[in-house]
């Protein structure tokens, strides 16, 4: 099983709220990230989690703030986003380490910041 | 610093016929190279992936690569298309050293006629 979830499949906030996009994987993998994608681009990294340790910060940001409270899930917090925040916003992952490990991605959170 | 160029932003094809894309990467030692494919509003799909080895993969739905060291090329084909393998494709590269990061390349949106 290669599968990642993410809740919600779309969002709607408004510049002043707090909202949270949640990320889940069970194949046991020990990296996961987030990625930002605008339309008719490729997926921009954000953050990776390695070993449940934030290992990678893509200079995103401070109202961006991600969580990983154990190795099978990924939060991405949200707050006062502005609206070219808006975009889909990927959660991937993969075994992690220093091992030639390809990544899985999930079905996405189209996010839309009014 | 790695990169990947796809040279052709998009891409038309009768159905049934022969398609490949093509990709080309900048990294000083072997890359590890992948093919992602990716639906309208959807997540990225992994096709098939190259680390060592055979320089000529074998992927999901009737994908195959070769990897080509001379021409820093992994490009992507198939003998006969169908409708349904519409969508934007990326090649994507991975450093060797332990890097997490994946760089991808722009895409290549291929559309399929009757």
């Amino acid at each position: 099983d290669t599968e990642v979830t993410q809740t919600p499949k779309h969002l709607v906030m408004g510049m002043t709220n707090k909202k949270s996009l949640k990320c889940e994987q069970h194949m046991g993998h020990r990296a996961m990230y987030w990625y930002k994608q605008k339309a008719k681009k490729p997926p921009e990294l954000m953050f990776v989690y390695s070993y449940e340790k934030l290992s990678i910060n893509e200079s995103v940001p401070s109202r961006f703030s991600p969580e990983c409270p154990n190795s099978s899930l990924l939060n991405l917090h949200l707050h006062a986003l502005q609206p070219e925040d808006s975009a889909l916003y990927l959660c991937a992952s993969s075994q992690g380490g220093q091992g030639t490990y390809e990544q899985y991605f999930g079905p996405g959170t189209r996010l839309t910041v009014t | 610093a790695q990169s990947v160029t796809q040279p052709d932003i998009h891409i038309t094809v009768s159905e049934g016929a022969s398609l490949e894309l093509r990709c080309n990467y900048s990294y000083g030692a072997t890359p590890y190279l992948f093919w992602y494919v990716q639906s309208p509003g959807q997540g990225l799909q992994l096709l098939l992936k190259y680390f060592s080895g055979d320089t000529l993969v074998q992927g999901i739905k009737g994908f195959e690569a070769e990897f080509k060291r001379s021409q820093s090329s992994f490009n992507l084909r198939k003998p006969s298309v169908h409708w349904s393998d519409a969508a934007e494709y990326f090649c994507a590269v991975k450093g060797n050293f332990g890097n997490e990061k994946l760089t991808f390349g722009t895409g290549t949106r291929l559309t399929i006629i009757p």
